[in-house]
């Protein structure tokens, strides 16, 4: 089945900076790759997601890139704030194309 | 996106009790999921609700231990089972965005979770 691998673990950025997140994946089968920030007692929340036809994909401060020939894809924050600290986690999706598999996820600390 | 309402946000349980959990969505949804998150870890899948037919569960979990209902398109229960201290976890709603076109199924949203502590 799919499997992902996330790194880092955790990130300590100064405000301001950028963050980078990458993940790789197994299942070359596999299409639609989202990231979910999780913040202390909530569940978890989707943030940006990219399907495979797509090599990269913007929202404000928030990047995701894909790269389907090495089966790797990266979550990328610029201008980072305080509020940006959380976990995040990226996913895929599995072979039967119904649930997600995630990464371990990478707590993000931003230091102001 | 769906609004999914989870209960109980919490509750601690002694050993050998079970507890269920409920998940309520706002709208129709055609796919429901069940995860687990133990502490400090990554997202589960404990098991696929399906309307009207046996939950499918993924290696590892098993009905017994986890039996799920899912009674119509927008709500379903969790159940743990004869629990042990190992059950103490965050346990997961999910439903996969609407029953529109393809790009809306795609999202997978969460509720808030219950934290569960098993004494």
């Amino acid at each position: 089945g799919e499997n992902v691998e996330q790194h880092p673990s955790t990130l300590s950025v100064q405000e301001g900076d950028s963050a980078v997140i990458k993940c790789t994946y197994s299942d070359s089968a596999s299409n639609y790759f989202p990231w979910y920030k999780q913040e202390l007692g909530k569940g978890p929340q989707l943030i940006i997601d990219i399907r495979s036809n797509v090599g990269e994909k913007k929202d404000q401060r928030i990047a995701v890139t894909l790269n389907k020939t090495a089966k790797h894809f990266s979550l990328h924050i610029t201008e980072t704030q305080p509020e940006d600290s959380a976990v995040y986690f990226c996913a895929a999706r599995n072979q039967a194309g119904t649930a997600l598999i995630f990464g371990k996820g990478t707590t993000l600390s931003v230091s102001s | 996106s769906a609004v999914i309402s989870q209960k109980p946000s919490r509750d601690i349980c002694q050993r050998g009790t079970s507890l269920t959990i409920q998940c309520q969505v706002d709208s129709q949804v055609t796919m429901m999921f069940w995860y687990r998150q133990q502490p400090g870890q990554s997202l589960t899948l404990i098991a696929t609700a399906n309307q009207g037919s046996e939950a499918t569960y993924e290696s590892g979990f098993v009905i017994d231990k986890f039996p799920i209902s899912r009674p119509n398109l927008t709500f379903s229960t969790l159940t743990v089972s004869n629990m042990s201290p190992e059950d103490s976890s965050i346990y997961l709603c999910s439903v996969r965005g609407g029953t529109g076109g393809s790009g809306s199924n795609e999202k997978l949203f969460f509720g808030s979770g219950t934290q569960l502590s098993v004494l």
